[in-house]
């Protein structure tokens, strides 16, 4: 089925190590996005890549990375993870026409760092 | 800046029950709203979208959301509430960078 796949599904890590979030879509999209869920506090944009080879900060961008590799693929980066980076962690794509049809998300990233 | 705010982070109802989860934007532009859901375990799913056509809109699962300029709100409601109702659901606003801004959230019990 068409759709954003995002792997792994679950990871805990220990604070200080690395880790990389992979995230590709087969919609043919433009545009990709990475964002937390927080309880209480929505979802916040990391950071998104408007075009293949360009990419920008979001909201709340400190402590990652990401590598926008191909149209297909948006990557997100841990390079020291820390426990206030426990989160639920979702990538979105939209096409041309997103203000008038919104993302397509992935089923998410659950995240524990301890 | 385009904003939204949702009143209520858990609301409760009875099945069968009207539902209604509240939403009001921000915008010094026409804005383009939508609402999400989100289902234990599960990632965001659009379940409808306001982009000046209609006021009314109505989107999957019986939802629908009214357009009000004069209250800035789009809130979203169902007549009868199902057991399978129970998720979160987020409001959104497309903002002028073309970036989508959530909502805190709301989640909605289903009590048999």
């Amino acid at each position: 089925n068409a759709g954003v796949t995002q792997t792994p599904k679950f990871q805990v890590l220990k604070t200080g190590q690395s880790m990389t979030l992979q995230c590709a879509q087969d919609m043919n999209h433009n545009s990709m996005y990475w964002y937390r869920q927080d309880p209480g506090m929505g979802l916040r944009l990391i950071y998104y890549s408007a075009s293949e080879g360009t990419t920008d900060k979001g909201e709340v961008p400190n402590g990652y990375n990401v590598s926008r590799l191909n149209k297909r693929e948006f990557s997100l980066r841990l390079e020291s993870a820390a426990p206030s980076q426990t989160s639920v962690y979702f990538c979105a794509s939209s096409g041309q026409f997103s203000s008038n049809y919104g993302y397509t998300f992935g089923s998410g990233t659950r995240l524990t760092v301890v | 800046a385009q904003s939204v705010t949702q009143l209520g982070s858990h609301v409760s109802v009875s099945e069968g029950a009207l539902v209604l989860l509240r939403c009001n934007y921000s915008s010094s532009v026409p804005p383009y709203l939508f609402w999400y859901v989100q289902y234990p375990n599960q990632g965001l799913q659009l379940l409808l979208k306001y982009t000046s056509a209609a006021t009314l809109v109505k989107g999957i699962n019986g939802f629908e959301a009214e357009f009000k300029k004069s209250e800035t709100s789009f809130h979203l409601t169902k007549p009868s509430a199902h057991m399978s109702d129970a998720a979160e659901y987020f409001c959104a606003v497309y903002n002028q960078g073309g970036k989508l801004i959530f909502g805190q959230g709301t989640e909605l019990s289903v009590k048999p």
